[in-house]
């Protein structure tokens, strides 16, 4: 069974660009969700995408946005990059949104933005 | 809107005894609660998950109790080892209005002395 990967692991880019992170959830998962993690602190949920539709979202602008493909592997998108998007990127996945079950995290991706 | 707080913010032991990790919640109308590890700069592994109408969950050196009606939960960790040493984080199953999500604590910094 292979579990949840993100790619890629780091990336630097500078303020006002755009970027793109990629994940692809657990064999068996059709759910993912998007956390942010800046250093010290815990993850803050994002958004969470089920079956392709977005299912739920947290305080974040929209200048964060996602995709989720048939294949249930997801996009987090973010545009006007500033330097407090610099974090830890995570992405979950569980086996369905309708029944609350156990999140697998992936490695995540370390965004600095400079 | 959920909360979660995590006690001590650090703790540093000598190999070998047991201690106790303790989270808060504020709201305690919980689906589940999931205490996670983190190591340095990298993704959280999944420890132990507790349903809401469960008391407590054990995996080998770790057991977690959750009390749901008064916003506790505790980890305890026995025989402390120093490949023990990592960030401890509790999260919490609820919803909110823009949907159901992990809510996360801050974390306990873990450092066992050899």
């Amino acid at each position: 069974e292979t579990g949840v990967t993100q790619s890629p692991t780091h990336l630097i880019k500078t303020r006002g660009q755009q970027v793109t992170l990629r994940c692809s959830s657990q064999s068996g998962h059709n759910t993912v969700s998007w956390y942010q993690q800046a250093l010290g602190q815990g993850p803050q949920f994002i958004f969470q995408y089920y079956r392709e539709e977005e299912n739920g979202r947290g305080n974040f602008p929209p200048r964060f946005s996602g995709l989720q493909f048939p294949n249930y592997s997801s996009e987090l998108n973010v545009n006007a990059l500033e330097l407090d998007d610099s974090a830890l990127y995570l992405c979950a996945s569980s086996q369905d949104a309708k029944r609350i079950n156990e999140q697998f995290f992936g490695p995540g991706t370390r965004l600095t933005v400079l | 809107k959920q909360e979660v707080t995590q006690i001590p913010a650090a703790l540093s032991v000598p190999e070998g005894e047991n201690l106790v990790l303790n989270c808060s919640f504020t709201d305690s109308a919980i689906y589940n609660l999931q205490w996670f590890r983190q190591d340095p700069g990298k993704g959280l592994t999944s420890l132990l998950l507790i349903q809401s109408s469960q008391r407590e969950q054990t995996s080998g050196r770790l057991n977690a109790s959750l009390d749901k009606s008064s916003g506790r939960s505790t980890l305890y960790i026995a025989a402390s080892q120093p490949g023990d040493s990592a960030t401890y984080l509790c999260a919490v199953w609820g919803q909110e209005t823009s949907g159901s999500r992990l809510t996360f604590g801050e974390g306990t910094q873990l450092t066992v002395n050899p």
